[in-house]
Order: structure tokens, then C-alpha cells, then sequence
């Protein structure tokens, strides 16, 4: 069974710059994650989906950073435009087998962005 | 909120057992987890305790006290492979990570 992809694995862009990550889920995951780790923290959720539907964003900062998961499956993390500090490593992670006690999350590799 | 603590560095010998301690504050417990993280790579499930006591699984173990707010990853025979960061997570869909404890196995 594949996991979770993402792609690119690695981008650098200058400050100011759009960037964009692409995340697919395990098949049949409902549930769909955008965690941003920095060095030496653990990931931090900026966004969760259920199916297409954006069900926390709180930790989004929505004045650059914009998602979308159209049909409930792929999804894309938009950052526009880049900071700085936006330089992390954003992990994507899925979830959510009908039935599950609880919901263990398989993270893909990870975009590592470097903001110049 | 939630508040997530634990050490950020240990050290041990291969052979050995190290116990790796997380204590939380949270407004709401739904779970709590451990992840285990190679450098450059993702965090990976290793175990989940939602009731009081210890869950075994192989070489780890971990250890929930609801009511102390505390867990731990206890780590038996340890390998040169285990070198890694443990992760302690709290909640279910709305896991919050702590940063991680980098541990560090030596022949």
C-alpha cells in the first residue's frame, strides 16, 4: 500500500516568492493534515480536513498561507507570499479508516522549503 | 491550551533500557501518543494509551497517569537504529506535539 506522497521533497525560493505543496493522502483516509515542523520543535497543525471540508484552521495564518482539498483527497498548501520564517519542513499526514479507535496519523516526507 | 514537556536531549549505552518522560497540561484528553522521528524523515506511530497503565509492544512500552498528567516511553535493549527524537502527542484529530527528545545511543 503506498503512503502518504508529497511532492516537491525539497524548494528554495526567495522571500516574497509563492510557493506550493502537494500533498495525496493514503487511499480512502478521510482526514488530511498540514503540520509545519521547524528545527528542533515538533510539527505544529495548521490545518486539518475532513474529506473537503477545512474543519480547523485556527493555527493558519490565513493572511499568506491559503488550502485546498477539492474532491477530499489531493490537497495543496499555498504560501503567498514567503517569508523569511516560513523556511520548515511542512509534513503532510492522513487518517481516519472507518472504524478506528483512534486516529493514527502516517505522515508523508515532508516539502523542506528554504526562504532566501 | 495544552503544554507538552520533555527533556530535549538524552543519552544512552546500546544494550540499555532509557525511559523517556512527557508531562502535559491540556483543557481536554482524548489520547496520547509517542512518534518516533529519524533526522530528516517523518515521525513514524510507535504507541497510543488512552486508559491509565502500560501498553507493551516489543521493545517499547509506554505508560499513561491521566490523573498526574504524565507518560512515558520506555525503551528496552536499545539499538543503534533507536537513535532518533521521540515525539510525545496529545489529543486525537487535534494532536498537539511537544518537541521532542533527541536521543542518543552509543556503542
Amino acid at each position: 500500500e503506498a503512503g502518504v506522497v508529497q511532492s516537491p521533497r525539497y524548494k528554495i525560493i526567495e522571500k516574497k516568492q509563492p510557493v506550493a505543496f502537494w500533498c495525496n493522502p493514503i487511499s480512502g483516509h478521510n482526514t488530511l493534515y498540514w503540520y509545519r515542523q521547524n528545527l528542533g520543535q515538533g510539527p505544529e497543525l495548521l490545518i486539518r480536513y475532513e474529506n473537503e471540508e477545512a474543519v480547523d484552521d485556527s493555527q493558519l495564518p490565513k493572511d499568506r498561507f491559503s488550502a485546498e482539498r477539492l474532491k477530499g483527497v489531493d490537497s495543496t498548501l499555498k504560501i503567498q507570499p514567503a517569508e523569511l520564517g516560513d523556511s520548515a519542513v511542512y509534513l503532510c499526514a492522513s487518517s481516519g479508516l472507518a472504524g478506528d479507535s483512534y486516529n493514527e496519523q502516517f505522515f508523508g516526507p515532508g516539502t523542506r522549503l528554504t526562504v532566501l | 491550551g495544552q503544554n507538552i514537556d520533555q527533556p530535549t536531549e538524552m543519552t544512552a549505552t546500546e544494550g540499555a533500557i532509557v525511559q523517556i518522560n512527557c508531562t502535559y497540561q491540556t483543557s481536554g484528553f482524548n489520547g496520547l501518543f509517542w512518534y518516533q522521528q529519524h533526522a530528516g524523515e517523518a515521525p513514524t506511530f510507535l504507541s497510543y494509551n488512552v486508559l491509565d497503565g502500560l501498553e507493551e509492544k516489543g521493545r517499547f512500552s509506554s505508560f499513561l497517569s491521566r490523573s498526574k498528567g504524565y507518560s512515558y516511553l520506555l525503551l528496552k535493549e536499545l539499538q543503534m537504529k533507536d537513535s532518533a527524537s521521540y515525539l510525545c502527542a496529545v489529543g486525537n484529530n487535534d494532536m498537539r506535539f511537544g518537541a521532542g527528545t533527541r536521543l542518543t545511543v552509543k556503542p
